[in-house]
């Protein structure tokens, strides 16, 4: 089955700086690629995803990449906010036939310091 | 709209106790899913129920029952469960248009579930 691992696992950034989120995958099938922002006491809320014929997608201040040959995508934040403190999880969801679960990756938690 | 709402927001049962977890939406969608999650991990798949049918138990532990009454609600039925099942219990929806799994997943706030 599909394994992701996501690094790191706790990143702490001043207010204004960027962050980067790094995801790889094992399963080369694999085409959808969802990142959640977790608030504390919250459900997972997506923020941005990428389809495997897409390799860069952009949302404002998020942005994910996705290189589909070393089967790794990543989350970049830029000018960060105190807000964007949460745990991020990336997931890949394999493209074989029937239903596919999705995997998710162990969770990073960003802390931005004002 | 993509709000997927659950009740309650936290449960507190004892182990001989017998409670349900709901879940509600009203984006038209016809996969929902029961997530299980324990402090500092991800989300764990239960169950998925594809146009009111369960398409997926991920051998879950029979004390668990869900249902799903119609394409707008799901059940999480709890019987005899153990202090190790403490968690936030998430449901999630999806449009499964086709029933492709690469749709989307829309995620409830989620329900503290504490077993005594």
């Amino acid at each position: 089955g599909e394994n992701v691992e996501q690094h790191p696992s706790t990143l702490s950034v001043q207010e204004g700086d960027s962050a980067v989120i790094k995801c790889t995958y094992s399963d080369s099938a694999s085409n959808y690629f969802p990142w959640y922002k977790q608030e504390l006491g919250k459900g997972p809320q997506l923020i941005i995803d990428i389809r495997s014929n897409v390799g860069e997608k952009k949302d404002q201040r998020i942005a994910v990449t996705l290189n589909k040959t070393a089967k790794h995508f990543s989350l970049h934040i830029t000018e960060t906010q105190p807000e964007d403190s949460a745990v991020y999880f990336c997931a890949a969801i394999g493209g074989g036939g029937g239903y596919q679960k999705v995997t998710f990756g162990t969770g990073t938690k960003l802390q931005v310091i004002p | 709209d993509t709000e997927v709402t659950q009740t309650p927001k936290h449960l507190v049962m004892g182990m001989t106790n017998k409670k349900s977890l709901k879940c509600e939406q009203h984006m038209g969608h016809r996969a929902m899913y029961w997530y299980k999650q324990k402090a500092k991990k991800p989300p764990e798949l239960m169950f998925v129920y594809s146009y009111e049918k369960l398409s997926i138990n991920e051998s879950v532990p029979s004390r668990f029952s869900p249902e799903c009454p119609n394409s707008s609600l799901l059940n999480l039925h709890l019987h005899a469960l153990q202090p190790e099942d403490s968690a936030l219990y998430l449901c999630a929806s999806s449009q499964d248009r086709a029933r492709i799994s690469t749709d989307t997943q829309y995620f409830g706030p989620g329900t503290r579930l504490t077993v005594l």
